[in-house]
C-alpha cells in the first residue's frame, strides 16, 4: 500500500492552462504539506493543512490553491500556468500533535509548463 | 531559511562507514533533530530523528552532542545504494530543507 500518493507523476501543459494535482495519504494523519523542488532541486514548502486547516503558507503567487476536502487529501491547483511552475511538487503528511514526528512524502509529480 | 548547516558534499568508499555532520546551533530545547534523504529525484525519504540521546535504527545511527548544537549522521556500512542528498532539520512541524550534503558513495 502506498502511504502518501501523488496523480500524475508528470504533467507536460502549456502556459496559461490550469492543472490540478492531487494528494492522498492512507495513514491517518491529520496534516499534510505541498513542497516545491526546482531546477537547482532546493525544496521549498509552500502550504500545510492540519485537519483542513491552512496554517502554513509560505510566499506563493495566488495562482496556487491548496483544497483540502477531508483530511486525507490535499490538492494543488494552479491557474494561469508559467514557465516559472516548472517543477517538481512533493506532498507530504505527518501527524501534527507531538514534535516527535516523522514525515512521510509521495514520489513527486514532475511538472512542465510549455 | 534552512537553520542548518551541513557540507555541501561527501564521498565514502562502498562498505566504508560514512559519517554526516551538520551543525544547528539555533535549536531550541523541544525541538528535535531529523535526517531526511533524497535518491535521485525521488520523494524525501525519513531515516533518523533524536532529542538528545543517540538513536540507532536499522537505517543509521545518530550522535548528538550534549549541547545539542551539531550532530553526526551515521551509515555504518554504506552501499551504492546510500548515494543520495542527506539533509539535517530542526524541529518537525514545519520541514526547512537546507542544501543539504550529496553522499556518494564509490565502489
Amino acid at each position: 500500500d502506498t502511504a502518501v500518493s501523488q496523480t500524475p507523476k508528470y504533467l507536460v501543459t502549456q502556459m496559461g492552462n490550469d492543472k490540478s494535482i492531487k494528494c492522498e495519504q492512507n495513514l491517518g494523519h491529520d496534516t499534510m504539506y505541498w513542497y516545491k523542488q526546482d531546477s537547482k532541486k532546493f525544496l521549498k514548502i509552500m502550504f500545510s493543512y492540519n485537519n483542513k486547516e491552512l496554517i502554513i503558507n509560505e510566499t506563493v503567487p495566488n495562482r496556487f490553491s491548496p483544497k483540502s476536502p477531508d483530511k486525507a487529501h490535499l490538492n494543488l491547483h494552479i491557474n494561469s500556468l508559467e514557465l516559472g511552475d516548472s517543477a517538481v511538487y512533493f506532498c507530504a503528511s505527518s501527524q501534527f500533535r507531538t514534535l516527535n514526528t516523522e514525515a512521510f512524502f509521495g514520489q513527486g509529480t514532475r511538472l512542465t509548463v510549455v | 531559511d534552512a537553520k542548518t548547516t551541513q557540507p555541501t558534499s561527501m564521498d565514502c568508499a562502498e562498505g566504508r562507514a560514512a559519517n554526516l555532520p551538520c551543525n544547528h546551533s539555533t535549536i531550541s530545547g523541544n525541538e528535535y533533530v531529523y535526517w531526511y534523504r533524497q535518491i535521485h529525484s525521488q520523494g524525501p525519504q525519513y531515516i533518523i530523528h533524536g532529542l538528545k540521546n543517540n538513536e540507532t535504527n536499522e537505517m543509521a545511527s545518530l550522535i548528538i552532542t550534549e549541547d545539542r548544537k551539531s550532530s553526526t549522521l551515521i551509515l555504518p556500512h554504506a552501499t551504492l545504494r546510500d548515494t543520495a542528498v542527506y539533509y539535517c532539520m530542526e524541529g518537525a512541524q514545519k520541514l526547512v530543507f537546507g542544501q543539504g550534503t550529496r553522499l556518494t558513495i564509490n565502489p
